[in-house]
């Protein structure tokens, strides 16, 4: 049974430049989590994905950005990249009725802005 | 805005001995509570979990304690093992909330030999 997977698994941008991650979810697993996590601090909730729609957003400017595909997929992008950018990007797995919040996370991508 | 934080960054403690971790959070309105561990590289795994309605929580050799009056949260680790060095994070939610996870900044579990 796959657990939560995740690519790149490190990544070099420039500021300015845009950067695209991708997760996929746990098996069985339909709504996918993303958080971003600076060194040295827990991770901060960017935003939650289920049914394809963006069901809940943290507090990230829009640069922050994603998607889900129907296979339950998700992409996170971020535009216009800042050295503040610069985390670890988890992704988490779940599924309704979220009453239960034991996410699955996955290893995470390594973004580095320089 | 509110959030979940952890009292002490490094806590060192010796191979064999309990250890203890604590939190404090100050959304009233969370009402379940995880504590996760991250290995150097890893992402977040799940140790425990309680509820708002518990006030302690039995798993394999860890236990959660949760205080509402005072809005603390602890993690007890029995016999502690070298493979338990970690950062350790509590995280609070609130059930059916699609608010994500609100995390404290970790505690750092050092197991001397």
């Amino acid at each position: 049974d796959a657990g939560v997977t995740q690519s790149p698994t490190h990544l070099i941008k420039t500021r300015g430049q845009q950067v695209t991650l991708r997760c996929s979810p746990k098996s069985g697993h339909d709504t996918v989590s993303w958080y971003q996590q600076a060194l040295g601090q827990g991770p901060q909730f960017i935003f939650q994905y289920y049914e394809e729609e963006e069901r809940q957003r943290g507090n990230f400017p829009d640069r922050f950005s994603g998607h889900q595909f129907p296979n339950y997929s998700s992409e996170l992008n971020v535009n216009a990249l800042l050295l503040g950018d610069s985390a670890l990007y988890l992704c988490a797995s779940s599924s309704p009725p979220w009453t239960d919040y034991e996410q699955y996370f996955g290893p995470g991508t390594r973004l580095t802005v320089t | 805005g509110e959030s979940v934080g952890l009292h002490l960054p490094t806590l060192s403690v010796q191979e064999g001995d309990n250890s203890i971790i604590n939190c404090a959070y100050s959304n009233s309105a969370s009402d379940y509570f995880i504590w996760y561990k991250q290995e150097s590289g890893k992402g977040p795994q799940f140790i425990i979990d309680i509820r708002s309605n518990m006030d302690k929580r039995q798993g394999q050799r860890v236990t959660v304690l949760l205080n509402k009056t005072v809005k603390h949260l602890s993690l007890q680790i029995a016999a502690t093992q070298p493979g338990d060095s970690a950062v350790y994070f509590c995280a609070e939610a609130i059930s059916g909330g699609a608010d994500g996870l609100t995390f404290g900044k970790g505690t750092h579990l050092i197991i001397q030999p």
